[in-house]
């Protein structure tokens, strides 16, 4: 069974310092793993993948196979940062469908 | 290029009516995931649509059904609505089935049961 864990509702930062977003996973197989961002009266939109290995915003997350994590990285928290995101992982399978398995989201509130 | 749309924006019914969504995919795109987003929760996959064929389906009930249309937009049937129903429904869009592929969201219907 796929799961994914996001262990804080809500991270509270000021402006300037660091963030992560943490993200623990369960999947048998070789997982694809995103961050997924709403910002406020938008709709839910990628942020990256690890498949990429980027750098989206200043944010990156790397993927951490033996501790089965995907943290979302920022080294100094921007206000428009604020928002709430969400880890999610599918399969790798090609042709298998790639439904999406997210967290129950972390709120980042950036405060000046 | 239009991005995904979904219809009605809000909706509100009473228990043990049926409700239909609908969601138009974004151009080129050819599979569509439908996701239930209960308040305080991540979306959780309901099911997903490939060149009008389901290719797979989360945990709902069989009264949660769907279709894909040839234009390979898409609708999301409720049957029997009961009140855990009530949550936001999201739709997704993405070019095909590789699990890496980007999905696009549309920005919800709100569904309401009293």
């Amino acid at each position: 069974a796929q799961r994914v864990t996001q262990p804080e509702k809500l991270l509270s930062v000021f402006k300037g310092a660091p963030v992560e977003l943490k993200c623990n996973y369960s999947y048998s197989g070789s997982p694809e793993l995103f961050w997924y961002v709403q910002y406020s009266r938008q709709r839910l939109q990628l942020l990256l993948r690890h498949i990429s290995r980027e750098s989206i915003k200043g944010f990156t997350a790397d993927l951490n196979k033996g501790e089965t994590s995907f943290h979302l990285k920022k080294p100094f928290a921007q206000e428009e940062d604020s928002a709430m995101y969400y880890c999610a992982l599918s399969g790798r399978r090609t042709g298998g469908g790639n439904k999406l398995t997210f967290g129950t989201g972390t709120q980042l509130k950036v405060e000046l | 290029e239009t991005g995904v749309t979904q219809s009605p924006t809000h909706l509100i019914k009473t228990r043990g009516q049926q409700v239909t969504l609908r969601c138009s995919s974004q151009s080129g795109h050819n599979t569509v995931s439908w996701y239930q987003q209960a308040l305080g929760q991540g979306p959780q996959f309901i099911f997903q649509y490939y060149r009008e064929e389901e290719n797979g389906r989360g945990n709902f009930p069989p009264r949660f059904s769907g279709l894909q249309f040839p234009n390979y937009s898409s609708e999301l049937n409720v049957n029997a609505l009961e009140l855990d129903d009530s949550a936001l429904y999201l739709c997704a869009s993405s070019t095909g089935l590789a699990g890496r592929d980007e999905q696009f969201f549309g920005p919800g219907t709100r569904l309401t049961v009293l």
